[in-house]
């Protein structure tokens, strides 16, 4: 099993720049979520999603824009970006019912310059 | 919403002592509390998780608590290991929201030899 799957793994920007992380699951999730993290910080949740259509913001959304056309897909959309948008990225996905495990996938690390 | 607060930031302990990691919550509707380890630039794991009908659970060295009455639930690692040495988040999955997984800020976690 895939799980979930970021593209790309690193990545470096310009100020200004805009760029998607992608992000898909095989695992028929309704749930997916966008964490950032910086350094030697926890998760800060950026948006989130509770199926197809459906989305909403988090803790920390601004700069940020996402959309679920589909139930595997949540890719995220950074606009004009900026130095303080430097973090490590997290695409997890849970199925949303009780009692579930979220899956996480293997970060794309963004450093804006 | 809910709110997960984690103690303590950073632990260290010697190779073979106990290592307790803390965390309270605020929604009383919580009703899944899973445990994830992050390994120094890797995605979190999943290492253990507690449902509000159980008090404890243990998966050979790893243990978790949960008092529902007071909120608040630990993590307990007996004979720790050098491996052992990660970050560690909590996580409560809020009652009032479905399916969304409120993170702790994290616990870095040293074990010397």
């Amino acid at each position: 099993n895939a799980g979930v799957t970021q593209t790309p793994k690193f990545r470096i920007l310009k100020i200004g720049q805009s760029m998607t992380l992608q992000c898909t699951q095989d695992m028929n999730h309704n749930y997916m979520y966008w964490y950032r993290q910086d350094p030697g910080m926890g998760l800060k949740l950026i948006y989130y999603s509770v199926g197809a259509g459906i989305t909403d913001k988090g803790e920390v959304p601004n700069g940020y824009n996402v959309s679920r056309s589909t139930t595997e897909d949540f890719p995220l959309r950074l606009e004009l970006a900026a130095p303080s948008q430097t973090s490590v990225y997290f695409c997890a996905s849970s199925s949303g019912g009780q009692n579930t495990e979220a899956f996480f996938g293997q970060g794309t690390r963004l450093t804006v310059v | 919403g809910e709110n997960v607060e984690q103690h303590p930031s950073t632990l260290s302990v010697q190779e073979g002592d106990s290592a307790v990691i803390k965390c309270t919550y605020s929604d009383s509707a919580s009703n899944y509390f899973p445990w994830y380890k992050q390994e120094l630039g890797k995605r979190p794991q999943l290492i253990i998780d507690i449902r509000s009908n159980v008090g404890e659970k243990k998966d050979q060295r790893i243990a978790v608590t949960l008092n529902k009455t007071a909120k608040h639930f630990s993590l307990h690692i007996t004979e720790t290991q050098p491996e052992d040495s990660a970050v560690y988040f909590c996580a409560a999955k809020g009652g009032s929201t479905l399916g969304r997984l409120y993170f702790g800020r994290g616990t870095q976690l040293t074990v010397w030899p």
